[in-house]
């Protein structure tokens, strides 16, 4: 069973601070991605990757940084968060690209920034 | 316009029922994926398409790449299928995986 894992579950953060959430995947994935979710919205890709050392800009990047030190890791960095950016953080992985291919999803990060 | 456009964003249906879900995409797609998104939030996949039609129990997907879009169907609505349901499609060409603003169905008894 694939695994993802976010941390933290929940975040409250202050306008200007920084904040990182971490996605943490087991299954060698190639593939990642980071959404948010927000009522009205759906998912919205942020930013995404396609293997260690890369990330990709997504539908919504402004305001987002995105790391892939390694295979198993993706973070999503706000540097500065704003109200905003108050929403429900999804982190997935997964092999697009095979006849496997699905994605797999974290339980999702409630950040609120005040 | 939205790459994904999903409908009805609301459904509430009786014990029993049978219905559809759909989803519109603006520009051919590789494939396509339904989730459902149950009372803690988490994300289950359903379906993965690349074409065609799956069944899985009481539901049923189809995939058509060529007239763009998808459907979800769901026969005989339990009291445990309530939740948001969300396709999610995978542009030709990219790594890209879109999703729609998702169908939040309530069954009641």
């Amino acid at each position: 069973e694939a695994a993802v894992t976010q941390s933290p579950r929940n975040k409250v953060a202050v306008t200007g601070g920084k904040v990182t959430l971490s996605c943490n995947q087991t299954n060698n994935h190639n593939n990642m991605y980071w959404y948010r979710q927000d009522t009205g919205h759906g998912l919205r890709l942020i930013h995404y990757s396609y293997g260690a050392g890369s990330t990709e800009k997504g539908d919504i990047p402004d305001g987002y940084k995105a790391s892939r030190p390694s295979q198993e890791n993706f973070s999503l960095i706000l540097e500065l968060a704003t109200p905003s950016q108050t929403s429900v953080y999804f982190c997935a992985s997964g092999v697009l690209g095979t006849s496997a291919e699905t994605l797999y999803f974290g339980s999702g990060t409630r950040l609120t920034v005040l | 316009g939205m790459p994904v456009e999903q409908n009805p964003p609301a459904l509430s249906l009786y014990e029993g029922a049978d219905s559809g879900l759909r989803c519109n995409f603006s520009t051919t797609m590789k494939s396509v994926q339904w989730f459902q998104q149950n009372h803690r939030g988490r994300l289950i996949t359903l379906f993965y398409l690349a074409q065609g039609t799956k069944e899985n129990g009481r539901l049923k997907s189809t995939f058509n790449s060529k007239e763009r879009y998808s459907t979800l169907h769901i026969k005989d609505a339990q009291l445990e299928d309530s939740g948001t349901y969300f396709c999610a499609a995978e542009a030709i060409g990219g790594y890209k995986v879109v999703f729609g603003s998702g169908t939040r169905l309530l069954v009641s008894p």
